[in-house]
C-alpha cells in the first residue's frame, strides 16, 4: 500500500526565515510525486511534479527535490502570503492514475 | 471562468435527504475523480472516471454513487445522506498527457 508522511504538521514561520518541509514516501515504483498548495476552504493548487531522484524544481521562492525516499519543499525568504498548507501526493505506475495523499503541512508565516 | 467548476459551492442537509453535487470542466480532460477532505484524515479519493463508460471506486465509496454525463461532467450523489458525510468535497481532472490533478473550488457540505 503507498504511503505518505509529511512533517511537520504544522511550522511558523517570521517573514525571512527560510525553511523546508518533508514528504517521506513509500510507494511500488515512482511515476511521480507532487506537490499542492492550500489555501483555507479552496482547492488544492497544483504547483509541481517530480518524476526521479535528483530532480529539483522552482517556483517563485519554493523549491522541490526528491530523493528514492522523501521530497523537500524549501522555502526561501518567505512572505505572509505563502501561509497555507502544503500537500505532498505520489502516483505509483499500477496505481490506475491515482494519487494517495499525505496529510500536509500547515505553513504560517508571520510579518 | 474557472476550468473546474462545483454547484453548489456550500450546502446543508438533513439525515436521510438525497443530495447530489455536480462538477463540470472546461479543460478537455478525460479523467475526473471526487474526493472527499475531512480534518486529519486528508483527501481521500471517493470515484474516478476515465471516460463516460468507465467508472471505477476509490477508497471510500460506500455511501455514494456517481454519474458521468458527458466528458466535461461528472455528479456525486449520496442517496441518503447521513451526519459522518459532512465534509468538504472536491472534483478534479486529469488529462491524459500527464499525470497531475486539478481541483475544482469545492463544496462544503453539512448534513445535520
Amino acid at each position: 500500500e503507498d504511503q505518505v508522511t509529511q512533517s511537520p504538521e504544522a511550522l511558523r514561520l517570521q517573514e525571512g526565515e527560510s525553511s523546508s518541509l518533508n514528504c517521506s514516501y513509500t510507494v511500488s515504483g515512482l511515476r511521480g510525486l507532487f506537490w499542492y498548495r492550500q489555501d483555507p476552504g479552496k482547492g488544492p493548487e497544483f504547483l509541481f511534479t517530480l518524476y526521479s531522484a535528483g530532480e529539483e524544481k522552482e517556483k517563485e521562492r519554493l523549491k522541490a527535490t526528491l530523493t528514492k525516499k522523501e521530497s523537500f519543499l524549501h522555502i526561501t525568504a518567505p512572505k505572509p502570503e505563502d501561509s497555507a498548507t502544503y500537500l505532498c501526493a505520489v502516483q505509483a505506475p499500477d496505481s490506475n492514475y491515482k494519487l494517495t495523499f499525505g496529510k500536509g503541512t500547515l505553513l504560517t508565516v508571520n510579518p | 471562468d474557472a476550468d473546474v467548476t462545483q454547484t453548489p459551492r456550500n450546502r446543508i442537509t438533513k439525515t436521510g435527504k438525497r443530495i447530489m453535487l455536480e462538477c463540470s470542466q472546461t479543460k478537455g480532460h478525460d479523467r475526473m475523480y471526487w474526493y472527499r477532505q475531512d480534518p486529519g484524515l486528508g483527501l481521500r479519493l471517493i470515484y474516478y472516471s476515465f471516460d463516460v463508460k468507465d467508472i471505477n471506486k476509490g477508497e471510500i465509496s460506500d455511501g455514494y454513487s456517481v454519474s458521468r454525463q458527458a466528458q466535461a461532467k461528472f455528479s456525486l450523489s449520496l442517496e441518503s445522506a447521513i451526519p459522518n458525510q459532512t465534509a468538504l468535497y472536491f472534483c478534479a481532472t486529469g488529462g491524459t498527457a500527464f499525470y497531475e490533478q486539478y481541483f475544482g473550488p469545492g463544496t462544503r457540505l453539512t448534513v445535520t
